[in-house]
């Protein structure tokens, strides 16, 4: 059953433009949700947890419960947030990842 | 303090051959993972490890063995390489806090051929 779901496998954005990357997830529980960043050919990189409420190189995301939703949003796209984009879901010992969005932030 | 080392980065294999795939992490973690990426797929969970001495399956086991060698080690062994593996494998290890993030290696790149 997938856990975890990223709509969108590409998103681009001119910079300075808002961008918003969809996550829905499927988990009956209370979830523990996260989003991860990869650069090009570069290890995954936490950019953000929802337990923690930060905002990380300006990206911010909230649960919503109602939509079982957790979108990562930022309000001024940059070139640098060109990357590949994974939201994951813990359950017990286990992370679930969606397929992950590629963000191009065209200049 | 490194954190998540993986070897080798690269390799190259033929149909049938076999390679163990090394990770070792230096954060003290219980628990430690292999994921394989595919395009389009995202990252697929193919063993874990709890803690020491334990191992158990993830969402595609087929064709590979682990071995949590100690607490810092968790290697991934292929014992008879497919052109279906062609893949990039991320080992990661966590702690044990509930809410504990995934910590990444640099990955492997593999081709079988």
């Amino acid at each position: 059953a997938q856990r975890v779901t990223q709509p969108e496998k590409l998103l681009s954005v001119f910079k300075g433009a808002p961008v918003e990357l969809k996550c829905n997830y499927s988990y009956s529980g209370s979830p523990e949700l996260f989003w991860y960043v990869q650069y090009s050919r570069q290890r995954l990189q936490l950019l953000l947890r929802h337990i923690s409420r930060e905002s990380i190189k300006g990206f911010t995301a909230d649960l919503n419960k109602g939509e079982t939703s957790f979108h990562l949003k930022k309000p001024f796209a940059q070139e640098e947030d060109s990357a590949m984009y994974y939201c994951a879901l813990i359950t017990g010992n286990q992370f679930y990842f969606g397929t992950g969005t590629s963000l191009t932030v065209i200049p | 303090n490194a954190g998540v080392t993986q070897t080798p980065k690269f390799q190259v294999l033929k149909t049938g051959q076999s390679m163990t795939l090394q990770c070792a992490q230096d954060m003290n973690h219980n628990s430690m993972y292999w994921y394989r990426q595919d395009p389009g797929m995202g990252l697929r969970l193919i063993y874990y490890s709890a803690s020491e001495g334990t191992t158990d399956k993830g969402e595609v086991p087929n064709g590979y063995n682990v071995s949590r060698l100690n607490k810092r080690e968790f290697s991934l062994r292929l014992e008879s390489a497919a052109p279906s593996q062609t893949s990039v494998y991320f080992c990661a290890s966590r702690g044990t806090d509930y809410n504990s993030p995934l910590h990444f290696g640099n990955g492997t790149r593999l081709t079988v051929t």
